[in-house]
Formats: C-alpha cells, sequence, structure tokens
C-alpha cells in the first residue's frame, strides 16, 4: 500500500510569488491534514480536510489557504511569500470512522521550501 | 488550549543503555497521546499511541510508554537503545481530533558508541 506522497519535495521562491504544495493520501483515507515545521516554532498545525470541507483550521494569515478534491488529495497554497514561510511542510492522511486504525494520522516526507 | 511539553531538547545516551524520554501535557478532557519518530529530512514516523486502556502501551521498535494522568505524563521508554535510533522524537496531543495534533518541541536523541 503507498504512503503518504508529497509533491515537489523541495521547492526555491522568491518573495512575493505564491506556490502550491501537493500531497496524496494513503488510499482510501478522507482526512487531509497539513502542519509547518520551523526550527523556531516546531511543529504548527494548518489545516484539515475532510470529504473537500475544512474542519479545523490552526492560526496562521490568510496567506495559507487549502484544498481538497473528490478523490481526497489535497492542495495547500501560500501566496505572497516571506522569507518567514521557509519551512518543510508535512502531509498527514487519517482513515476517519474505521475504527481504532483511523486514530492515527500517516505523514508523507514533506515538501522543503525554501524563500530567497 | 491544549499544550505539550518535552522538557529534554538533547539527550544523549551511549549504546545498549536504557532510555526515558519525557513528555508532559495540558489537556482538559482524556487525551489522545502519540509519539513520532522523525529523521533527518524525512517525514514523521508513528511509534505508539494512547486512547483508553491499559495505560502501558506497546510501539514498534521495542519502544512502550506509559500514561499516568495524575502527572500529566507520557514519557517514552527504550530498554535498550541502538545506534538507529538516533533520530528526533516528537510527542503530541490530539486536540479535540486526531487529525489536528499539538506537538512538543521535540527531544533529539544521540546515541553514542
Amino acid at each position: 500500500k503507498a504512503g503518504v506522497t508529497q509533491t515537489p519535495r523541495y521547492l526555491i521562491k522568491t518573495r512575493g510569488q505564491q506556490v502550491t504544495l501537493s500531497c496524496s493520501p494513503i488510499s482510501g483515507h478522507r482526512s487531509v491534514s497539513w502542519y509547518q515545521q520551523t526550527p523556531g516554532q516546531g511543529l504548527q498545525f494548518l489545516f484539515e480536510y475532510f470529504s473537500e470541507t475544512q474542519r479545523n483550521k490552526g492560526n496562521f494569515p490568510g496567506r495559507f489557504s487549502g484544498r481538497q478534491f473528490s478523490n481526497s488529495r489535497s492542495e495547500m497554497n501560500v501566496s505572497t511569500l516571506e522569507l518567514g514561510d521557509s519551512a518543510l511542510y508535512l502531509c498527514a492522511s487519517s482513515l476517519v470512522g474505521g475504527g481504532t486504525l483511523s486514530t492515527e494520522a500517516f505523514f508523507g516526507q514533506g515538501t522543503r521550501l525554501t524563500v530567497v | 488550549a491544549q499544550s505539550v511539553t518535552q522538557p529534554d531538547i538533547h539527550i544523549t545516551v551511549s549504546e545498549g543503555a536504557s532510555l526515558e524520554l519525557r513528555c508532559n501535557y495540558s489537556y482538559g478532557a482524556t487525551p489522545y497521546l502519540f509519539w513520532y519518530v522523525q529523521s533527518p529530512g524525512q517525514g514523521l514516523q508513528l511509534l505508539l499511541k494512547y486512547f483508553s486502556g491499559d495505560t502501558l502501551v506497546q510501539g514498534i521498535k521495542g519502544f512502550e510508554a506509559e500514561f499516568k494522568r495524575s502527572q500529566s505524563s507520557f514519557n517514552l521508554r527504550k530498554p535498550s537503545v541502538h545506534w538507529s535510533d538516533a533520530a528526533e522524537y516528537f510527542c503530541a496531543v490530539g486536540a479535540g481530533s486526531f487529525q489536528k495534533l499539538v506537538f512538543g518541541t521535540g527531544t533529539r536523541l544521540l546515541v553514542s558508541p
């Protein structure tokens, strides 16, 4: 069974640009969450999508947005990039509604975004 | 608000020695608790989880953790550390749901020969 796939693995962008990151969850998983990991702030929750609806949102500015498609794949977008957006962005998928196995989040390898 | 404290930023353990990584949480209700491990440049791998029931939970790679409600702790243990265990370890609490995790700041484990 394929794991969570994030593309691309690495990105370099210039301040002011926008970027889109992609996440393909494990087959059958309907919940996708996004996290930002930085040395200064650690791992912080961005948002979670389930059945194409955002269910939870972290404390990030509106420049950070996301969406989920009918096949559960998710994208997150960051507009007007700032230097401080440089981070490892991690995606996690969960089964949801599948008993005890649904209570686990499986993480992808992340996308390393560097803003210059 | 939910929070997780990992008081040790770095820990160095000799190979073969025992390990205990500390984790304290703050959460009003019965928590969902997790330990994840991250190797450099990689994502997070779940080591073990606690939801209810037996307070001593077994995980992968020989790790275990004990939930102590009275101390709001969920410490991770391993009886004998291997060099391949060197990584960063994160404790997390499910903030109302397990799809929204609040992480501690992590503990970097170094294993000396």
